[in-house]
């Protein structure tokens, strides 16, 4: 089993609809989890931090479950700019950072 | 604001080939990683270090060296290219494995590499 595991999609969405997706994490041990947006041909750029609570940014939710184990983001209003892989990060084992496959997300006019 | 830094960023290799990318960051990071990405697919961690001196393998370290000799870098050297290295190579950092506020990991521009 992979240690980080998301839906790659694609996840087809009108604009201005909201679109949610999970990433599940093997090692209950996991401290730190994050959302990363990575464009086409560009390198991964931090979305935002996933805390314990719950955060949002402006039109982003990201939310933790430790019980079950994933974290989710949530995209409201969405924009054809929104259009992107979507990567959860986590910090496993040892400390360093593991990466989900991303989620491919596809916005349409 | 210079971050993490690979060179070359496009090269194009012919079969049997070595060659060496080099990484760089400026903000005194303990940990850096190598990742590859083929087309429509994930990240892959090649290798990754903890500190100078110290590296060890991920999870597709097959046909690549590295080093870390000092703090700032971290090059992948190819031995013996074949085309299946044919993808993307991404550089990078970040401070510690530890959960503490800011902590994140910044990512070099990305080494297109062709082996043909």
């Amino acid at each position: 089993r992979k240690e980080v595991e998301q839906d790659p999609g694609p996840f087809n969405v009108p604009e201005g609809a909201t679109v949610a997706f999970n990433c599940t994490y093997s090692n209950s041990a996991s401290q730190s989890f994050f959302w990363y947006r990575q464009d086409c041909r560009k390198e991964p750029k931090l979305l935002m931090s996933v805390y314990s609570s719950g955060n949002e940014d402006g039109r982003f939710t990201a939310q933790l479950n430790r019980a079950s184990q994933y974290i989710s983001l949530l995209i409201r209003d969405s924009k054809l700019s929104d259009s992107a892989t979507y990567l959860c990060a986590v910090i496993g084992s040892w400390g360093k950072f593991q990466f989900g496959a991303g989620t491919q997300v596809v916005v349409t006019p | 604001n210079a971050g993490v830094t690979q060179t070359p960023k496009f090269r194009i290799l012919k079969i049997g080939q070595s060659m060496t990318l080099q990484c760089a960051q400026d903000m005194n990071h303990n940990y850096m990683y190598w990742y590859r990405q083929d087309p429509g697919m994930g990240l892959k961690l090649i290798y990754y270090s903890v500190g100078a001196g110290i590296t060890d393998k991920g999870e597709v370290p097959n046909g690549y060296n590295v080093s870390r000799s000092t703090t700032e870098d971290f090059p992948l050297r190819l031995e013996l290219a074949a085309p299946s290295q044919t993808s993307v190579y991404f550089c990078a950092s970040s401070r510690t494995g530890m959960k503490t506020s800011g902590n994140t990991i910044y990512f070099g521009e990305g080494s297109w590499l062709t082996v043909v």
